[in-house]
């Protein structure tokens, strides 16, 4: 099946700092990718939508200037954590569209000091 | 938006027993599928099943797309299949419920 990268698997940073999630398609090209965060024992909330070329389209309550959102290329989507807080701290997963079916990257989980 | 309803939130199981787990949709959806989470986070997708029955090995699912409804199941179960299970639908995005969390003991 369809293959999706996601690095780092873990990230540890200091308050104040900033981190960069890379979200990779290994054997397909997507055009539309998305990032996923997910709580403790809770359900995963999509954060954004990423279209390769365009900007980034936000979901409600979710600040743009904090999550930045580049999809440069049709495998490769990155996320960066803008000056993280310890409420940042969480597990960020991505995804991208294959032919009909959403394939999900291995996650990478966030903590904040 | 459309609501959806997992249940039962929690279940814990022993070793080869047979279980089902259900969505339940507030309206018709589209492109449903089933995933499972691993302890370690990974998704791993089990069934695109829009409508009809499917199977894969242990599991099967079925679609009642006219009565709003999806079932998982999961026969003669390994601790292996412990983990979270989500049933998720498309409007313009990939929206989940909020999972059935499930121990296989053996």
């Amino acid at each position: 099946g369809a293959v999706v990268s996601q690095h780092p698997s873990w990230v540890i940073c200091k308050s104040g700092t900033s981190v960069k999630i890379e979200c990779r398609s290994l054997d397909f090209q997507a055009t539309t990718m998305f990032w996923y965060r997910q709580f403790p024992k809770q359900s995963l909330m999509l954060m954004a939508t990423s279209n390769e070329g365009s900007k980034a389209t936000y979901e409600q309550g979710v600040e743009k200037d904090k999550f930045l959102i580049n999809h440069a290329s049709l495998t490769l989507s990155t996320l960066t954590v803008t000056s993280a807080h310890p409420e940042d701290s969480s597990f960020y997963i991505c995804s991208a569209l294959g032919t009909g079916e959403l394939f999900f990257g291995e996650g990478s989980r966030l903590t904040v000091l | 938006g459309i609501q959806v309803e997992q249940s039962p939130p929690d279940l814990i199981l022993q070793e080869g027993a047979n279980s089902t787990l259900r969505c339940n949709f507030s309206d018709s959806v589209n492109n449903l599928q089933w995933f499972h989470q691993n302890p370690w986070g990974q998704l791993i997708n089990l069934f695109y099943i829009p409508s009809g029955t499917k199977q894969n090995g242990r599991l099967s699912a079925t679609t009642v797309a006219t009565e709003r409804y999806s079932l998982l199941y999961i026969s003669s179960s390994q601790t292996t299949d412990s983990g979270v299970y989500f049933c998720a639908f498309w409007d313009y995005k990939l929206s989940f419920g909020a999972g059935t969390t499930v121990t296989v003991r053996a």
